[in-house]
């Protein structure tokens, strides 16, 4: 099973602020596979970058995804109001299970 | 509107069956892969089982198989998870997700609002 690590767990900015968000494989894993997701309080997940660097459908190009192997980040660039949330990596594909990132909590600080 | 509703849930007790359903509209069901993702309130994500388009192709995580059956009915636009001898920590809001592709190796694109399992004596 691969395991995602992300970090920091907890992430205090400011709105105007450039966030970046880390998120380590236990294994090396093609960026094909590699997603991130967004997720409010009460809210579902929404799908924010899929094969590591492509902006899903309506998301802002602010959010941006990076990484090869084992090292992924997301970067927004600079942090309106309604991003602070919850971030999720996610490994999928071919490699079950679909393991997801335990979280980062990105707060105003 | 691509929309995806689940239904089923409710508090179970320890060792007994629960089915869950996911009712999809919007899109072409029969097109796509889907999933069954669960969050205990607070806490992270855990992908749980999903199923190609043409139900050729099923996967559990380790924690459920055996006891969890996922299955789809494309003709009611419908996914399901048959859900049987269940343990306290089965207890945890149920998402279905639309996968991007019809084979399962897409991300999830879609999201449900979930459905809460609760299992509890």
């Amino acid at each position: 099973e691969i395991v995602l690590t992300q970090s920091p767990v907890t992430l205090s900015l400011s709105p105007g602020e450039r966030a970046t968000l880390s998120c380590r494989a236990s294994q090396s894993i093609s960026s094909t596979y590699l997603a991130w997701y967004q997720q409010k309080p009460g809210q579902s997940p929404r799908l924010l970058i899929y094969g590591a660097s492509t902006r899903a459908t309506g998301i802002p190009d602010r959010f941006s995804g990076s990484g090869s192997g084992t090292d992924f980040t997301l970067t927004i660039s600079r942090l309106e109001p309604e991003d602070f949330a919850v971030y999720y990596c996610q490994q999928y594909g071919r490699s079950v299970p679909h393991t997801f990132g335990q979280g980062t909590n990105l707060e105003i600080k | 509107e691509v929309q995806l509703v689940e239904s089923g849930g409710g508090l179970v007790q320890p060792g007994r069956s629960l089915r869950l359903s996911c009712a999809a509209s919007g899109f072409i069901f029969e097109d796509y892969a889907m999933h069954w993702v669960r969050q205990v309130p607070g806490k992270g994500l855990e992908w749980v089982s999903d199923i190609n388009w043409s139900s050729s192709y099923i996967v559990y995580a380790d924690s459920v198989k055996g006891r969890f059956t996922i299955s789809r009915d494309n003709a009611k636009n419908s996914l399901y998870l048959q859900m049987n001898s269940l343990r306290d920590e089965d207890t945890a809001l149920y998402y279905c997700a639309k996968d991007m592709s019809e084979k399962g190796l897409g991300p999830f694109d879609m999201w449900g609002q979930g459905t809460m399992v609760t299992v509890s004596s």
